[in-house]
């Protein structure tokens, strides 16, 4: 069974501050993707990590991904209020060609950023 | 405007009465999957489905069905529901591109509650 924990599961940080999310999972994937959370909203996509080494960046966001090691960080550079949020590492589960199939979510960190 | 509808976004019923919540895309996309989110688990997965007529268990099958005669449509039926099915419910579609899958887009939510 597939195992996907994030850490830390709270954070309050001051603007300006750089942290950096992990996530970690339990069998080889090579597929990962990070997803946002505003509160009572749905959630909203980020990124896509396809391959080991990968890396994207949106704004303060950073995302890579080492399958290897299989962890994935989530960067934030210069904390801003509006990053305030809760963000979800998802990992799928595809072993057969055509496209993946099951996937698991952690249980999500949530980010204070505080003015 | 592209897309994720659910139906209806609010709903409390009786444990024992049979419910339906619809889901609609507008995306042709091929993937379409429903989660469960509770506090302190994140999000788990329902059922899934890669195309029409084709679906597949996800971690959390228990107590529900799904449907997948249309390739927009992918409705989460619950027989007879129980309390511990009150929860917010998603639904996400995604395109599938080969074997490389694509980030998952949300819909807004169903909240359920079971009495």
């Amino acid at each position: 069974e597939l195992k996907v924990e994030q850490n830390p599961l709270f954070l309050s940080m001051q603007e300006g501050k750089n942290y950096t999310i992990y996530c970690n999972y339990s069998t080889t994937s090579d597929r990962l993707y990070w997803y946002r959370q505003d509160p009572g909203k749905s959630l909203e996509s980020l990124f896509v990590l396809l391959s080991n080494g990968a890396v994207k960046q949106e704004g303060r966001l950073m995302a890579s991904l080492d399958t290897k090691a299989r962890l994935s960080t989530l960067h934030i550079t210069a904390a801003v209020h509006d990053l305030s949020a809760t963000y979800f590492c998802a990992v799928d589960m595809s072993r057969n060609s055509g496209g993946y199939q099951k996937v698991t979510f952690g249980i999500g960190t949530k980010l204070q950023v505080i003015p | 405007e592209a897309q994720v509808t659910q139906n209806p976004r609010y709903l409390i019923t009786v444990t024992g009465k049979k419910l339906t919540v619809t889901c609609s895309q507008n995306m042709n996309h091929e993937y379409m999957s429903w989660y469960r989110q509770d506090p302190g688990l994140g999000l788990r997965q329902i059922y899934y489905s890669m195309n029409v007529e084709v679906t597949d268990k996800g971690d959390v099958p228990e107590g529900y069905k799904v449907s997948r005669k249309e390739k927009r449509n992918f409705p989460l039926i619950l027989e007879s529901p129980s309390p511990n099915q009150t929860s917010l419910y998603f639904c996400a579609s995604s395109r599938q591109a080969g074997a490389a899958p694509n980030e998952q887009y949300f819909g807004p939510g169903t909240r359920l509650t079971v009495t």
